[in-house]
């Protein structure tokens, strides 16, 4: 069974600081890996995607994949209280839909 | 341009009720998903079509669940008779070109039972 691990939180970092949000999967044939956020009470809308090995930057948003140790990461620059959300992992091997990890809910301080 | 719209957003229904939730993807994506988000559990794939067809329904946890796609355009997913567990928000979402695109989300039918 494909599964997709995540800490659940809560991730507290002060205003200004580097938010590093991590995620673990199980299935090693996994090709496609995905961020997504999540207000309370809103739908997930995705932030990042990656398909290869290394970092991919967007803004403040940097996503890190290490297919050998089956690691993805994101990074949050200058995090912002804004940024105070659920961050869900999702991987997706060849022909299957996304797997969703349960979420790291993080708390940006002011 | 219009995105996933799903109707109601907010249910409250009492124990042994049929519920009928309703969903219209993002016109001209041939994908779409339903999926439920608990706290427990947190979001699970019930079920998904390609092209109207249902491609895996697998995560449908019992028979009280159907879902259909009678076209292009909408989709229902169906609970009778509806039990307490099955609280949650359910979401559904659409996207193009296969598995590998963004998925887009609806804003969720939030489901309480009574």
């Amino acid at each position: 069974q494909k599964e997709v691990e995540q800490n659940s939180g809560p991730l507290s970092v002060p205003e200004g600081a580097i938010a590093s949000l991590n995620c673990t999967y199980s299935d090693r044939g996994s090709q496609s890996f995905f961020w997504y956020r999540q207000y309370s009470g809103k739908s997930p809308e995705l932030i990042m995607s990656i398909y290869s090995n290394g970092d991919k930057e967007d803004g403040r948003f940097t996503a890190q994949l290490n297919k050998a140790s089956q690691y993805v990461s994101l990074l949050i620059r200058d995090s912002q209280p804004s940024d105070s959300a659920t961050y869900l992992c999702a991987v997706k091997g060849g022909n299957t839909p996304l797997v969703f990890g349960k979420g790291t809910r993080l708390s940006v301080i002011a | 341009d219009a995105g996933v719209i799903q109707s109601p957003r907010h249910e409250v229904t009492e124990m042994g009720q049929e519920v009928t939730l309703r969903c219209k993807p993002i016109s001209g994506h041939d994908y779409l998903f339903w999926y439920r988000q608990t706290m427990m559990r947190g979001l699970e794939l019930l079920i998904y079509f390609n092209n109207n067809v249902p491609i895996d329904d697998s995560g449908m946890p019992e028979d009280r669940f159907s879902a259909k796609m009678p076209n292009a355009s909408f989709s229902t997913l169906k609970i009778q008779p509806s039990e307490p567990r099955d609280s949650a928000v359910y979401f559904c979402a659409s996207s193009f070109y296969g598995l590998g695109n963004t998925i887009y989300f609806g804003e969720g039918s939030w489901l309480t039972v009574v």
